[in-house]
């Protein structure tokens, strides 16, 4: 069964660059069967996609978001990572990794499973 | 963007009875050559990641109690708890995944009465 664990910084000073790391452990990121997606939760708010990225390499990000996301995958490590640049506060949340499956290239479904999550505070 | 909407934002039910969820989508998430919406559901308990509930709309995914069902298409979508029970206390959210950006509801907040 695969399971998912986020690691990293828990406090990121505003303008600095956020990054946080994917574990993956059950499963391999080096299949062409799945995407490997990060999503955010502000406290107390809603869920948002950030991106994804495919065992190849390639992403999918979020066009709110797209011109400070990095999403990278490292096949060696079984892991993926995010790297968010220019924080500010409204960068605080819950950050989840989580996989979908891909049925075919392009393509995504729901996610499962989904990391625990950490939470990521955005304060000088 | 797909912008989902949900209704109500809060609900308070009385333990065995029904609870019913709305979820809208801004366009159709409803697939034609496969005849399948892309529609998720989910729900987030304090402290815990979202759970899958339902997927492709109506199909339960296999672990979740058969209180839980999904129902609609096109861009109106339907979550039903049909006895709510205590441990169903939680946000669910309704999530797009037709096209990206993948986009979730608001989620609606289902307490006990």
């Amino acid at each position: 069964q695969v399971q998912l664990q986020e690691s990293g910084p828990g406090l990121v000073k505003p303008s600095e660059t956020l990054s946080l790391t994917c574990s993956v452990s059950g499963g391999s990121v080096n299949s062409g069967t799945y995407y490997w997606s990060w999503i955010r939760q502000p406290p107390g708010k809603g869920l948002e996609w950030i991106g994804y990225i495919y065992y190849s390499g390639s992403t999918n990000y979020n066009p709110s978001l797209k011109s400070r996301v990095i999403i990278s995958v490292e096949t060696s490590k079984n892991q993926f990572s995010l790297k968010l640049s220019s924080v500010t506060a409204a960068d605080t949340a819950v950050y989840y990794c989580a996989r979908s499956v891909s049925p075919r290239p392009g393509w995504s479904n729901w996610f499962d499973p989904w990391g625990q999550g950490t939470l990521v505070t955005v304060s000088s | 963007d797909i912008v989902m909407t949900q209704s109500p934002d809060s609900l308070a039910v009385s333990q065995g009875e029904r609870a019913t969820i709305n979820c809208k989508s801004s366009q159709s998430v409803l697939y034609s050559s496969n005849n399948k919406n892309y529609l998720a559901w989910y729900q987030q308990k304090p402290g815990h990641p979202p759970k899958l509930l339902i997927y492709w709309a109506s199909t339960r995914e296999s672990g979740v109690p058969d209180r839980f069902s999904g129902s609609g298409s096109g861009t109106d979508f339907t979550l039903t708890i049909s006895s709510l029970q205590a441990e169903d206390v939680a946000v669910y959210y309704c999530q797009q995944y037709y096209s990206t950006p993948f986009t979730f509801g608001p989620g609606t907040k289902v307490d006990m009465k």
